[in-house]
């Protein structure tokens, strides 16, 4: 089945700095990656997501970039604020694992103003 | 338009009594899922519903975990004899169907359930 590593498991920024999050997968006929935000004791949140049939998304500060190639993918926050302070999860679906979500082991984002 | 609803919010149980979780997916989304999430830990998939079909349930622990989706009403995941180590967040999620966004799944709040 489908393996997602995420890196790294902390991340602290200033705020205004920009943040990067990456993750691998295993199963090359995955085709569907995206983003969550998590906000203690809070739902998921679907921030980004991008295809496999796509390099490259972005949507105002955030960016999520794929390698098909490398089998990973980022997500890219610039011009960070306190309130994207969270955990965030990457995840991976399609191909062997068609409808469910694997996701990685989250990384917990700290902006200090 | 109403979210992903999930009830209880939080639900303590003591060892060995059952667990009741029900989920309402949203408005036109005929997909839903269940995930499991330990303190501090990611989301393990556990079962993938359609209405009144189990599509895939390879992350569902084979005793005393059940899933149904009915043709009406909500998904309900049931948990048996609970165990201390059932303590967790249960989370539902849910997607639409038959369109290029089938892929994007919308999470519930969560039921938090505690085994004393």
């Amino acid at each position: 089945g489908e393996n997602v590593e995420q890196h790294p498991s902390t991340l602290s920024v200033q705020e205004g700095d920009s943040a990067v999050i990456k993750c691998t997968y295993s199963d090359s006929a995955s085709n569907y990656f995206p983003w969550y935000k998590q906000e203690l004791g809070k739902r998921p949140q679907l921030i980004i997501d991008i295809r496999s049939n796509v390099g490259e998304k972005k949507d105002q500060r955030i960016a999520v970039t794929l390698n098909k190639t490398a089998k990973h993918f980022s997500l890219h926050i610039t011009e960070t604020q306190p309130e994207d302070s969270a955990v965030y999860f990457c995840a991976a679906s399609g191909g062997t694992s068609y409808g469910k979500l694997t996701f990685g082991q989250g990384t917990i984002l700290t902006v200090h103003p | 338009n109403a979210g992903v609803m999930q009830n209880p919010r939080h639900l303590v149980r003591r060892r060995g009594q059952e667990a009741r979780l029900r989920c309402s997916p949203m408005k036109g989304h005929s997909h839903v899922y269940w995930y499991r999430q330990l303190p501090e830990e990611g989301l393990k998939f556990m079962v993938y519903l359609q209405k009144e079909n189990i599509i895939d349930e390879s992350g569902m622990p084979k005793e005393r975990f059940s899933a149904e989706f009915p043709k009406e009403g909500p998904s309900i995941l049931r948990i048996q004899q609970v165990v201390r180590g059932d303590s967790a967040a249960y989370f539902c999620a849910s997607s639409p169907s038959g369109s290029i966004r089938s892929y994007e799944q919308y999470f519930g709040p969560g039921t938090r359930l505690t085994v004393t």
